[in-house]
């Protein structure tokens, strides 16, 4: 059974710091995988979406790394600001079209 | 604007009813998913739904039901045989039956049992 970790759970930086936020899954049978952000009370929004042949993915201030064969993927927000502050998870979809969410990380960007 | 719509945003049941949350999108995705979040927890998929007429259910439907008649629509009701209902509940849809899909997620629906 695919099971997904974020560590940290929670994470506060000062502005200006660059963000690193890690995800581990631990079947690497993987079609895809997926990061998110989630304001309090609120829906997920799609960041990132990394296909299982890819190594990486940019969007703006946001990197996205994937390594298949050690199970990790790793989220990176350069020049953080107070509005990055937000809950960050990632997903991963296998088999029968089903994703797998970790915890999340629990981001706080102090100006 | 493409996108997914859940409603109500907020609704209170007393224990003993059903109650059903509504899920459209017009992003003409085919696949289409109910998740459970609880405080704490990361999100537990309920049911889903790859084509119209079809649907499976997800590591937790105990409680649950849902329908997929038309491609827009994935209602799920919450019935008096759920235990513990009080939670946010989050639809999501994938351009499907791909696996490569991105899962994009309405803004949910927070359910309260007085």
């Amino acid at each position: 059974k695919q099971e997904v970790t974020q560590i940290p759970a929670a994470l506060s930086v000062p502005e200006g710091e660059n963000l690193v936020l890690n995800c581990s899954f631990t079947d690497s049978a993987i079609y895809n995988l997926q990061w998110f952000r989630q304001d309090p009370g609120k829906g997920l929004t799609s960041l990132l979406l990394i296909q299982s042949s890819q190594r990486e993915q940019t969007s703006g201030r946001l990197n996205a790394s994937l390594d298949k064969s050690s199970g990790r993927s790793t989220l990176y927000i350069a020049a953080s600001q107070p509005g990055d502050s937000a809950t960050y998870l990632c997903a991963v979809k296998a088999a029968g079209n089903k994703l797998t969410f970790g915890g999340g990380t629990r981001v706080l960007v102090k100006p | 604007d493409g996108g997914i719509t859940q409603s109500p945003k907020y609704l209170f049941r007393k224990e003993g009813q059903n109650v059903t949350l509504s899920c459209e999108q017009n992003l003409n995705h085919d696949a289409m998913y109910w998740y459970r979040q609880d405080p704490g927890q990361g999100l537990r998929l309920i049911y889903y739904s790859q084509i119209v007429n079809d649907f499976q259910k997800g590591d937790i439907a105990e409680g649950y039901s849902v329908s997929r008649e038309k491609k827009e629509s994935f209602p799920l009701t919450v019935t008096s045989a759920q235990k513990n209902p009080t939670a946010f509940y989050l639809c999501a849809s994938s351009s499907g039956p791909s696996n490569t899909g991105e899962l994009f997620f309405g803004e949910g629906s927070r359910l309260t049992v007085l």
